[in-house]
């Protein structure tokens, strides 16, 4: 079974409008973070927003939010104020037993959903 | 935030050569790298993962023979891919885990690998 799982293979948004991109992920892990990742055509993953299991808060970073719902497995993405630059790829990614250790471990990516951001 | 380079950026080779794709943490120490392998509008695909000072952990389906990993220092990985056919082109990423205490993953800007 997937671990991760975007069902989005392509979106479109309209600029300054805000979209959600889905993700639901599957573990029996009691500790574990999420994250998500932009991918622009040069290639390079850039870091924008993680949530850890026990966060009790959704996590934001500026016009990023996670969008967390432990109980469905659901870590959706939202992005507000779309800009013509936010046109990427987007992945969503696992790592389980988020905590302690040595190493946190490897991270488990989704599909991934293209977004097109129309001026 | 901290900074992970590969070199080199794109690679052409001969089908039958081999090609070593370096993966460097420039300002931190990483005792656990990561390569990733990636085909055009897919998703990252982990080959194996790389300590510091031991052999590398693969998963299923990757041949260890073909891609080997070295990790000499806290600071340097190395992917050599043996022996190169035309299927072993793709877009390599490595990503290096910072021992800070959010224990993130910085990845590198990737090498673009074409065996013809």
């Amino acid at each position: 079974a997937q671990k991760i799982t975007q069902t989005q293979p392509g979106m479109f948004v309209q600029e300054k409008e805000a979209v959600t991109l889905d993700c639901t992920y599957d573990t029996s892990d009691q500790s574990y973070g999420l994250f998500w990742y932009k991918q622009p055509s040069s290639g390079e993953m850039i870091f924008l927003i993680y949530q850890g299991s026990y966060d009790e808060q959704n996590a934001t970073e500026g016009r990023y939010s996670l969008n967390f719902q432990k109980a469905r497995k659901s870590a959706n993405l939202v992005i507000s104020a779309s800009q013509l630059g936010d046109s990427a790829m987007y992945f969503c990614a696992m790592r389980e037993g988020d905590a302690g250790g040595t190493s946190y471990g490897k991270l488990t990516f989704g599909q991934g959903t293209i977004l097109t951001v129309h001026p | 935030g901290a900074v992970v380079s590969q070199h080199p950026s794109r690679v052409i080779c001969k089908s039958g050569t081999s090609v070593k794709i370096e993966c460097r943490s420039l300002d931190f120490q990483a005792t656990t790298m990561f390569w990733y392998r990636q085909f055009p509008k897919k998703s990252l695909m982990l080959m194996a993962t790389s300590n510091e000072g031991s052999k590398a952990t693969y998963e299923q389906g990757v041949e260890k023979d073909k891609f080997l990993i070295n990790h000499a220092s806290l600071t340097l990985s190395t992917l050599t891919v043996t022996s190169a056919h035309p299927e072993d082109s793709s877009f390599y990423i490595c990503s290096a885990e910072s021992s800070g205490a959010s224990y993130e993953q910085y990845f590198g800007p990737g090498t673009r690998l074409t065996v013809t």
